[in-house]
């Protein structure tokens, strides 16, 4: 069963913090992505890297960076969290062999005060 | 870069009757058109998916078929029940990147 996990259910933040996502999947999966959904808006992709110390900006990538070290663990960086960027946030994951599905963490709510 | 447009945002039916919910796209190139179930304060889950080889695919009481030539893609969801209440995601994509570009969703509430 495809676990993918992320390192806090609920996060809050002061402005101007430096603050870190943590998400790791256990699939030995190549291919991991950094979402952001808010109301109205969907999930929006922030980042996303097919292999280890490889990354490519989504749709919205400003105010964030990533790293991915290792392939099992895929993180996102808010450099210097502002209040617009309180959101719940989903990591995925997928393999890069033949199946399309992306898999979902639970979510981390970041709240920006 | 792809744009998917999905409708309606909020759908509200009866116990028993059929919903629908439509979903286009922009680039040519995709051919992988996922959809996501989101019940509320989880994480959304894939519930059918197909390919642009393909017209149409089924799954029990949920189906969905793909226009090509119109670029578009739709959701039937057949006897709906209370439990099939949850926000829809259409998503669109498929290269060799496997990025998928998501709607804004469908917010599905089945009344009893």
């Amino acid at each position: 069963d495809v676990k993918v996990t992320q390192s806090s259910r609920y996060l809050v933040k002061r402005t101007g913090e430096k603050v870190f996502l943590e998400c790791v999947q256990d699939m030995d999966h190549e291919n991991m992505f950094w979402y952001r959904q808010d109301p109205g808006l969907g999930l929006r992709l922030i980042y996303f890297s097919y292999d280890v110390k490889m990354k490519e900006k989504g749709d919205i990538p400003e105010g964030y960076s990533v790293s991915r070290e290792k392939k099992e663990r895929f993180s996102l960086i808010l450099e210097s969290a502002s209040t617009n960027q309180t959101s719940m946030y989903l990591c995925a994951s997928i393999t890069g062999t033949g199946g399309n599905e992306q898999f979902f963490g639970p979510g981390t709510r970041l709240t920006v005060l | 870069g792809e744009n998917v447009e999905q409708h309606p945002s909020t759908l509200s039916v009866q116990e028993g009757d059929s919903a629908v919910i439509k979903c286009t796209y922009s680039d040519s190139a995709s051919n992988y058109f996922p959809w996501y179930k989101q019940e509320l304060g989880k994480r959304p889950q894939l519930i059918i998916d197909i390919r642009s080889n393909v017209g149409e695919k089924k799954d029990q009481r949920i189906a969905v078929t793909l226009n090509k030539t119109a670029k578009h893609f739709s959701l039937h969801i057949t006897e709906t029940q209370p439990e099939d209440s949850a926000v829809y995601f259409c998503a669109a994509g498929g290269g060799s990147n496997y990025k998928l570009t998501f709607g804004k969703g469908t917010l599905l509430t089945v009344n009893p």
